[in-house]
């Protein structure tokens, strides 16, 4: 099974601040590499697909990068509707493993 | 507007069974790819199953170990997940998703609580 790796598991940061959570798999993956946010008690949410590509209504501040095994997901300028917690998944193959999420707190 | 609406969970012994259901609305659900992704109690989220538009490709992770089968009725705009043999370590919410081209769950239900407990 292909392993995904978040970092960091948490961070702080405070409304305006540019945040950068990555994203590594164990083995190449092309750019088979979305991300979700999900906020507390709610399904999550499709922000990128395809390592870059940004889901439709997801606001622009949001942004994707990588390929092969190495991902980031930017968010240019934090806003309070930002707070959440964060996973990629890889759809490379199956099973389609996510990572162990990123919460992202209020500085 | 894309809808999808779970239901059948609740609580269960361990050893039970529980069938969850899917109900979509709001696209050509014989098109797409559906899955089912789980989350623990305050944990993170994990894969469960996915099944291909017609039925035909069919996938499920490795820690399931033949308990859990999914399908479809496509006439009918639902998918299924009959879980058996249940263990505590099922305990979780069980969404289902819509998955478009590339693999991106891109609509997901609001998700259905399993509990197995004695």
């Amino acid at each position: 099974d292909i392993q995904m790796t978040q970092s960091p598991s948490s961070l702080s940061a405070s409304v305006g601040d540019r945040v950068t959570i990555t994203c590594r798999a164990s083995q190449t993956i092309s750019n088979y590499l979305n991300w979700y946010q999900q906020k507390p008690g709610k399904a999550p949410n499709l922000l990128i697909y395809a390592a870059s590509s940004l889901q439709s209504g997801v606001p622009s501040r949001f942004s994707g990068s990588g390929s092969g095994t190495d991902f980031t997901l930017t968010i240019s300028s934090l806003q309070p509707e930002d707070f959440a917690t964060y996973y990629c998944q890889q759809s490379y193959t199956t099973p389609r493993t996510f990572g162990q999420g990123t919460k992202v707190e209020i500085k | 507007e894309v809808q999808l609406v779970e239901s059948g969970g609740g609580l269960v012994k361990p050893g039970g069974s529980l069938r969850l259901s899917c109900a979509a609305s709001g696209f050509t659900f014989r098109s797409y790819s559906m899955n089912w992704v789980r989350q623990a109690p305050g944990k993170g989220l994990e894969w469960v199953s996915s099944i291909s538009s017609s039925s035909r490709y069919i996938y499920y992770a490795d820690s399931l170990k033949g308990r859990f089968t999914i399908s479809r009725d496509n006439p009918k705009n639902s998918l299924s997940l009959q879980m058996n043999s249940l263990r505590a370590e099922d305990t979780a919410v069980y969404y289902c998703a819509r998955l478009e081209e590339v693999g991106a769950s891109d609509y997901w239900g609001q998700g259905t609580l399993v509990t197995v407990s004695s």
